[in-house]
């Protein structure tokens, strides 16, 4: 049961233009979710998160909006830059009285950026 | 301030060995969690360890257990290694598992079992 879907696994865009990565989730108790970038042999790197009471947050180029009605978020990256072309994860997490706050990620989005 | 750091980077093994994993947090963050990565299945949550006690735990055999040291340090041990446990093995700490602190990953465990 795929709590945290990122339905497309790639996605190339042209140098200058904007990427937007998508992400869904299915469990209505998740209230803070981040976004992370993965290059091939390190470990994922934070990049920016959003709480359940907000719909949008931004940090220099990336833009995270969040839209609850439809269990949504995405992250748009303007403008794109060669760097960019990673693995994006979505991750979720929820409040769960009496246990630690986990991290549920999603499969992962190939951006490839084209110079 | 030193990021997250994990031992060996790479690893071979066969089956029905046993390997141990090592990962020491940022320092004074006390919460350290681990995950498997495998191609298309994302990040699997291992477990979360924090003052030493296990926090959480994902869905995995008992196989796979963990440890916490006093200086926040972590071990993860796999038993009994299976052709299916060939994975990038990630560790993560940060300040607290109670929060909505940010986790820092460290580069991974390469493990390659034959």
């Amino acid at each position: 049961d795929q709590q945290v879907k990122q339905n497309s696994p790639s996605l190339s865009v042209q140098e200058g233009r904007i990427s937007i990565l998508n992400c869904d989730y299915t469990n209505s108790m998740f209230d803070y979710f981040l976004w992370y970038k993965k290059y091939p042999a390190e470990g994922p790197t934070f990049l920016i998160s959003i709480s359940s009471i907000k719909d949008k947050n931004e940090d220099g180029r990336f833009t995270v909006f969040l839209n609850k009605s439809a269990k949504h978020l995405s992250l748009h990256i303007v403008p794109s830059q060669p760097g960019d072309s990673a693995v994006y994860f979505c991750a979720a997490s929820a409040k769960e009285s009496g246990s630690a706050r986990q991290l549920t990620f999603g499969s992962g989005t190939q951006l490839t950026v084209l110079p | 301030k030193a990021g997250v750091t994990q031992t060996p980077r790479y690893l071979i093994k066969t089956r029905g060995q046993q390997v141990t994993l090592s990962c020491s947090p940022i320092s004074g963050h006390r919460s350290v969690s681990w995950y498997q990565q495998t191609p298309g299945q994302g990040l699997q949550f291992l477990f979360e360890y924090f003052s030493e006690t296990q926090r959480n735990k994902g869905n995995f055999p008992g196989r796979f257990s963990g440890r916490q040291f006093s200086n926040s340090r972590s071990e993860m041990n796999v038993s009994t290694l299976e052709l299916g446990d060939s994975a990038l093995y990630l560790c993560a700490s940060r300040r607290t598992s109670r929060s909505t602190d940010t986790q820092y990953f460290g580069p991974g465990t390469r493990l390659t079992v034959l």
